[in-house]
């Protein structure tokens, strides 16, 4: 089983600052996703990166895959409230039909 | 669509009882899934089906049954309840494109479950 490792596994912020979030492994990755999950909600795909030092933007969010595929980052510029959330990365690598998860990175931003 | 609809919302059970979580789709997705989330621990997937009669085990089987007989459904069934099976448990369900690389994961609401 890949291991999925995030960080940090908290983070508090106020409303306007940037953030780092990060998702590594020792394994090799055919695919990375994140997700975004609300509270009482099931998560929600943000966005998929499959080739080695792909960098993918949507609006605020900033996405990278690592050059080797071993790792994924995600940068979030002037940062909401409206951002709070639990953040997860799900990788596949080898044919595997279902991803397995990272265990997230819960998100404050205070107003 | 209704996408990924999972019944009950919420449960409480007893030591020993057993139950039956349902989930259903309305894309005609051939893979299907279910989770546990744990606090701090992420998602975690129990077991999951490839198409209509298929079913594998995923990273945390135990104390679990599935089975997969129609497209759409897949339940998910806790045969004697612990209460270390109390957690929130996602089912979730994409489809096949060919370039599995892109799948995405539909998720369910979640049922939230406390066996005591």
């Amino acid at each position: 089983t890949q291991l999925l490792e995030q960080s940090p596994q908290f983070l508090s912020i106020q409303e306007g600052e940037n953030l780092t979030v990060y998702c590594n492994s020792s394994s090799v990755f055919s695919s990375l996703q994140w997700y975004r999950q609300e509270p009482g909600e099931g998560p929600v795909l943000l966005v998929t990166v499959v080739t080695g030092g792909e960098v993918k933007k949507l609006k605020r969010l900033t996405f990278q895959f690592g050059d080797a595929r071993k790792d994924s980052s995600l940068h979030i510029t002037a940062a909401q409230p409206g951002d709070t959330g639990l953040y997860l990365c799900a990788a596949t690598s080898g044919g595997s039909y279902i991803p397995t998860f990272g265990r997230g990175t819960s998100l404050i931003v205070h107003p | 669509n209704a996408g990924v609809t999972q019944t009950p919302k919420f449960q409480v059970l007893k030591t020993g009882q057993s139950m039956t979580l349902q989930c259903a789709q309305d894309m005609n997705h051939e893979y299907m899934s279910w989770y546990r989330q744990d606090p701090g621990m992420g998602l975690r997937l129990i077991h999951y089906s490839v198409g209509a009669g298929i079913t594998d085990q995923g990273e945390v089987p135990n104390g679990y049954n599935v089975s997969r007989s129609t497209t759409e459904d897949f339940p998910l069934r806790l045969l004697s309840a612990a209460p270390s099976q109390t957690s929130v448990y996602f089912c979730a369900s994409s489809y096949s494109s060919g370039r599995d690389l892109y799948n995405e994961q539909f998720f369910g609401p979640g049922t939230r479950l406390t066996v005591l």
